[in-house]
Order: C-alpha cells, then sequence, then structure tokens
C-alpha cells in the first residue's frame, strides 16, 4: 500500500518563529489533507490539498503532486499552534493513510 | 450545531468484556469511520461505511464490530478477540458528493483502558 513519512518528527519552537513541516508519499494520489491534533485529541482538518498551494492565516500547504511531497508552512508560531501535525493521503476509495506526524511544542 | 459526537469520553474495561462506543453525526454526511491511535503514532482504520446499511473492513478490522442501521449513527463494538485494545479511538464523517472533496471531520474520541 501507499507510504507516508513525515519530517521532522518532532520540533521545538519559540513563539514567532517559522517553520515547514514536510509530507513525502509513495504513489500518486487524489487526495492529500493536513490535520491539526490539538493536546486533547482533536484533529482538525486544515487543508484539502490534493495540488497547488492554499493558504489560511498564518498557515499555508503546497502539494507538488508529480513530486509526490506536500509542505506544511507555519509563519509567527504561537503556543496555540502546539501539538501533531499529520498528513494524509487516499490509500483507496475514500480511504486515508496516515503519517506518523510531527510533534510541535512552540514555548512562549 | 452540526458535528460529530463520541461517547463516552473515558472508558475502562475489564478482559473479557465486549464493549460498544458511540458516534453520531448529524452533518447529514454519507460516509462515517473509524479510526485507532496509539501513542506516538498516526491513525490507522478500522472500519469505514460509505452508505446505511454497508460497510467495509480497513486494514487493522480483526477484534472489532461495527453496524450501520442509521445515516447518524456509526456505533464501534471492541470484541474480546481484541488482543490489544487499549488505544485512543477516533470517528470521522465525509461526504464528496455534496462537498466535492473528501474531507473528513472528526469527533473528539474515546479513549479506553483495558485493566
Amino acid at each position: 500500500g501507499i507510504q507516508v513519512e513525515q519530517s521532522p518528527p518532532d520540533l521545538i519552537l519559540q513563539e514567532g518563529a517559522n517553520s515547514t513541516l514536510r509530507c513525502n508519499f509513495s504513489d500518486s494520489v487524489n487526495n492529500l489533507q493536513w490535520f491539526h491534533q490539538n493536546p486533547w485529541g482533536q484533529l482538525i482538518n486544515l487543508f484539502y490539498i490534493p495540488s497547488g498551494t492554499k493558504q489560511n492565516g498564518r498557515l499555508s500547504a503546497t502539494t507538488v503532486a508529480t513530486e509526490r511531497y506536500s509542505l506544511l508552512y507555519i509563519s509567527s508560531s504561537q503556543t496555540t499552534d502546539s501539538g501533531v501535525y499529520f498528513c494524509a493521503v487516499e490509500g483507496g476509495f475514500q480511504k486515508l493513510v496516515f503519517g506518523t506526524g510531527t510533534r510541535l511544542l512552540v514555548s512562549p | 450545531d452540526g458535528g460529530i459526537t463520541q461517547s463516552p469520553k473515558y472508558l475502562f474495561r475489564k478482559e473479557g468484556q465486549n464493549v460498544t462506543l458511540s458516534c453520531e453525526q448529524n452533518l447529514n454526511h454519507d460516509a462515517m469511520y473509524w479510526y485507532r491511535q496509539d501513542p506516538g503514532q498516526g491513525l490507522r482504520l478500522i472500519y469505514y461505511s460509505q452508505i446505511v446499511n454497508d460497510f467495509q473492513k480497513g486494514d487493522i478490522a480483526e477484534g472489532y464490530s461495527v453496524s450501520r442501521e442509521k445515516k447518524e449513527s456509526f456505533p464501534l463494538t471492541v470484541t474480546s478477540a481484541q488482543k490489544n485494545p487499549t488505544a485512543f479511538y477516533l470517528c470521522a464523517s465525509s461526504s464528496p458528493h455534496e462537498t466535492r472533496t473528501d474531507t473528513q471531520y472528526f469527533g473528539p474520541g474515546t479513549r479506553l483502558t483495558v485493566l
């Protein structure tokens, strides 16, 4: 099946810093999503981005489908950005395969 | 407000007991999913349902069972056959035909601990 790798596995930032999270996948996909899991376990969908670039406030994402990777950019990080960021890609009809995530800690 | 609810939030079970986790959505979504998350890991798909009265096994279905009798509800039963059931369980839903995306929306999760 399709493989999803995320890097880095852990990231510690000072408040205000910028960061880039990467997601590599092993096969072409029609569906790629980025999620944020807060410390209480709730997952929030950040982007549905099978290709191209999208922006939402301080967050933006770019997927280069032909090269099988996606990037999530976080600018001017805040402590509320802490948590785990997951990339998930389609592994079959309406089925998502998740990476193991990037754990982000933003310190004040 | 529209959303997905899961209950209970925390659940403790003795070995050898079956337990059922609830998932309800009022988003009018056709598809629903159950995932399992172990500490420090990503999510793995247990079962999914694309329509009422139909469901499919995911990657780790052994020891679990589901039903989809109503569009709004997709309960998951963790049976005694599941060898290591302690985990965080997440339910999700999506409606690709309405939204033209496969964006999945998640409930708050249930933490199951086997004593």
